[in-house]
């Protein structure tokens, strides 16, 4: 069965730290370009950022509002997708979902669960 | 930065036919997909490069996509339908290449 399963949300000051996760089965992951969207409590979707595979390069693209502060990276040998957050802002509030999709220009045709990022002092 | 522009709300009754629109600055130029998501849920793609449907997702649901606007036509429409809708498309043409998606439009089934 192809899956996304994100983690590591949770509650955070402004000004701090957080890591997600995202474990990927059923697909071949190495392979795979991977994003990661998110989304504020009532809003609409935002494309955060993403990794192209190894083999296209493995750089990565982000949205203006967390460059700088969000880094994404990969480790294939885990099937895994990492989403590192400094600096957060209350406006970084949301829930995080990984994705996948085929290239610039695909989309997204898998999507996880989402894990809830909360920045509140 | 390119701006998706959708309706708040599109509301229809049941068996009806609903039409969703995504405008951008010639987007009929773009490849555009659509998603489908219910409360609580993450998003479901309903329809991807303008006009294609993934396996699974019914007939019922279509696309189009010309000069500066693309449309998710869904025929016959059931109380099962109603969610949010996002158009996206991958913008290469600003100074921050990337995902947009438009606002999001709420459909309400009667």
């Amino acid at each position: 069965e192809v899956q996304l399963v994100e983690s590591g949300g949770g509650l955070v000051k402004p000004g701090g730290s957080l890591r997600l996760s995202c474990a990927a089965s059923g697909f071949t992951f190495s392979n795979a370009w991977m994003s990661w969207v998110r989304q504020a409590p009532g809003k609409g979707l935002e494309w955060v950022g993403r990794i192209k595979s190894k083999t296209d390069g493995g750089t990565t693209d982000y949205a203006a509002p967390v460059k700088g502060r969000f880094t994404i990276s990969r480790d294939d040998s885990k099937n895994t997708l990492y989403l590192q957050m400094n600096s957060l802002k209350t406006e970084d509030t949301a829930v995080y979902y990984c994705t996948t999709g085929d290239g610039d220009y695909g989309a997204f045709d898998i999507w996880g669960q989402g894990t809830m990022v909360t920045v509140s002092s | 930065s390119y701006v998706l522009t959708q309706p708040p709300s599109v509301s229809v009754a049941p068996g009806k036919t609903a039409r969703i629109t995504c405008g951008g600055n010639n987007i009929g130029s773009k490849s555009v997909h659509w998603y489908q998501q219910k409360p609580g849920q993450a998003p479901v793609l309903v329809i991807y490069y303008d006009s294609d449907r993934p396996s699974g997702i019914p007939e019922r649901f279509s696309g189009s996509n010309s000069g500066n606007t693309a449309t998710l036509t869904i025929s016959r429409v059931e109380a099962g339908d109603e969610a949010d809708y996002y158009c996206q498309v991958w913008d290469s043409s600003s100074d921050h290449p990337g995902v947009v998606f438009g606002g999001g439009t709420k459909l309400t089934v009667l």
